[in-house]
C-alpha cells in the first residue's frame, strides 16, 4: 500500500537548537518528493521539490535530503519564525500521497 | 505570475444550510484544480478533482459536489450542510516542478 508517514507528530526547539523531521515512504514509482511549510489558518507554502535519491536542495536555514526511502528536512539554528507544520508529500505521477505534517514549535 | 484565490477565509454556517466556496486561478490555462479538506490533527483528504471544464472527478462520496464553470473556476458546494462537513478546505492546482500550489484556505464551522 502507498503511504507516506510523517515523524515526529510534534517538536519543540529551543531557539539554535538544530533537529530534522523525517518523511519516510513506500510508493511504486518516486515521480517527486514535496515539502511544504503551513502556519496555522493558512494554505500550504510550497518550499522544495526533490526527484531522486541523493538529491539535496537549501533555503535559509532547511536542508532537504532524499533517499530511497525517506526524505529529511534539516533544521538548522531554528528561529522562532520557523515555527509552523511541515508537511511532506509524494507524487508517483497519478496519485498525490499527503503525510499528517509534523508540528515544529520553536522557543526563544 | 500564477495565483490562486479562495474565499471566503472563514465562514460559519448553520446546519442544513447550502455552501459555496469558490476558487480562482490567475496566470495559467486548463489547471488541474483540486479540492482538499484538512481537519484537525490529520492529513489532507482529496475531495474533488478536475482536469477541465465541466469533468469533476469525486474522490470520496459524501454530502459535497464540486463544478467546473469556467477553466480557471472550481466551486465547492453543498445543498445541506451536515455538522461532519466542518474543517479546513483547500483549493489547490497542480504543476510538476511544485506539486501543489495551495490556496489561502477556507475554515469552515458548521453549527
Amino acid at each position: 500500500e502507498d503511504q507516506v508517514t510523517q515523524s515526529p507528530e510534534a517538536l519543540r526547539l529551543q531557539e539554535g537548537e538544530s533537529s530534522s523531521l523525517n518523511c519516510s515512504y513506500t510508493v511504486s514509482g518516486l515521480r517527486g518528493l514535496f515539502w511544504y511549510r503551513q502556519d496555522p489558518g493558512k494554505g500550504p507554502e510550497f518550499l522544495f521539490t526533490l526527484y531522486s535519491a541523493g538529491e539535496e536542495k537549501e533555503k535559509e536555514r532547511l536542508k532537504a535530503t532524499l533517499t530511497k526511502k525517506e526524505s529529511f528536512l534539516h533544521i538548522t539554528a531554528p528561529k522562532p519564525e520557523d515555527s509552523a507544520t511541515y508537511l511532506c508529500a509524494v507524487s508517483t505521477g497519478n496519485q498525490f500521497y499527503f503525510g499528517t505534517g509534523t508540528s515544529l514549535t520553536v522557543i526563544p | 505570475s500564477q495565483t490562486i484565490h479562495q474565499w471566503p477565509a472563514t465562514l460559519v454556517q448553520p446546519v442544513g444550510s447550502p455552501l459555496s466556496l469558490e476558487c480562482t486561478v490567475e496566470g495559467t490555462s486548463n489547471p488541474n484544480l483540486y479540492w482538499y479538506r484538512q481537519a484537525a490533527g490529520r492529513g489532507l483528504q482529496l475531495l474533488f478533482y478536475s482536469v477541465g471544464i465541466g469533468q469533476i472527478s469525486s474522490e470520496v462520496p459524501q454530502n459535497l459536489s464540486a463544478s467546473r464553470p469556467q477553466d480557471r473556476q472550481f466551486i465547492l458546494s453543498s445543498k445541506k450542510l451536515l455538522l461532519s462537513d466542518s474543517g479546513f478546505y483547500l483549493c489547490a492546482w497542480s504543476t510538476r516542478t511544485y506539486g501543489y500550489t495551495f490556496g489561502s484556505g477556507t475554515r469552515l464551522t458548521v453549527v
